[in-house]
């Protein structure tokens, strides 16, 4: 069956180190991968996207790797802020269908000072 | 530029009633999608909209619907509510119709069903 999976565990660091969160899927083929940011009510945040055909992308502070081989993506916050703490979602394409992103449970990341 | 606007923002509804949900996408914006989550759920796509035609559907029963006016604002409507319909419902907004997008979400409309 189809399935995204994140970290299931809560993911608590401390300020200044680099926070690792995991997005593992079965099957499916996405063309590319989306993560956002989400704060206790509010809505998704779009953070970064990673096409297939690409092994890693960086914004600012943040990195993402998209491995199609491992059907793994790796989201990374370096240099980590109270600021960071929020719940993170990673997303991808259905083959293309149109507007449809499936989303996975997402982690929630607390950085403490 | 505003971002995406849901009203109302909380809804209160007792079962077998039906409730209309509205969206005001992004300036611009020509493609609207609507999603339900729940804590053991998660984000669940509902469906999608571009130019007042629906071009996608999620694995939901008839009692939702939707549509998407000349101005790209958009509605959804749950029918003879049930008590699993209690959700967030949130509403993304996105520039074109390519399919890889980044989308742009409001707060979403807080429903609770009695």
């Amino acid at each position: 069956s189809q399935k995204i999976e994140q970290n299931s565990e809560a993911l608590n660091i401390q300020e200044g180190k680099t926070a690792t969160l995991t997005c593992n899927y079965t099957n499916y083929s996405p063309a590319y991968l989306q993560w956002y940011r989400q704060d206790p009510g509010r809505g998704p945040v779009f953070l970064l996207l990673i096409r297939e055909n690409e092994k890693e992308k960086r914004k600012e502070r943040l990195k993402v790797t998209f491995d199609t081989t491992l059907k793994q993506s790796l989201f990374h916050i370096t240099a980590s802020q109270p600021a960071d703490s929020a719940t993170y979602l990673c997303a991808l394409d259905n083959n293309n269908q149109g507007g449809k992103l499936i989303f996975g449970q997402g982690t929630e990341l607390s950085v403490k000072p | 530029k505003a971002g995406v606007t849901q009203t109302p923002r909380y809804l209160i509804k007792t079962r077998g009633q039906q409730v209309t949900l509205s969206c005001s996408p992004i300036s611009g914006h020509r493609s609207v999608s609507w999603y339900q989550q729940t804590p053991g759920q998660g984000l669940q796509f509902l469906f999608e909209y571009f130019s007042e035609t629906q071009r996608n559907k999620g694995n939901f029963p008839g009692r939702f619907s939707g549509r998407q006016f000349s101005n790209s604002r958009s509605e959804m409507n749950v029918s003879t509510l049930e008590l699993g319909d209690s959700a967030l419902y949130l509403c993304a907004s996105s520039a074109g119709a390519e399919d890889n997008q980044p989308q742009h979400f409001g707060d979403g409309t807080r429903l609770s069903i009695l």
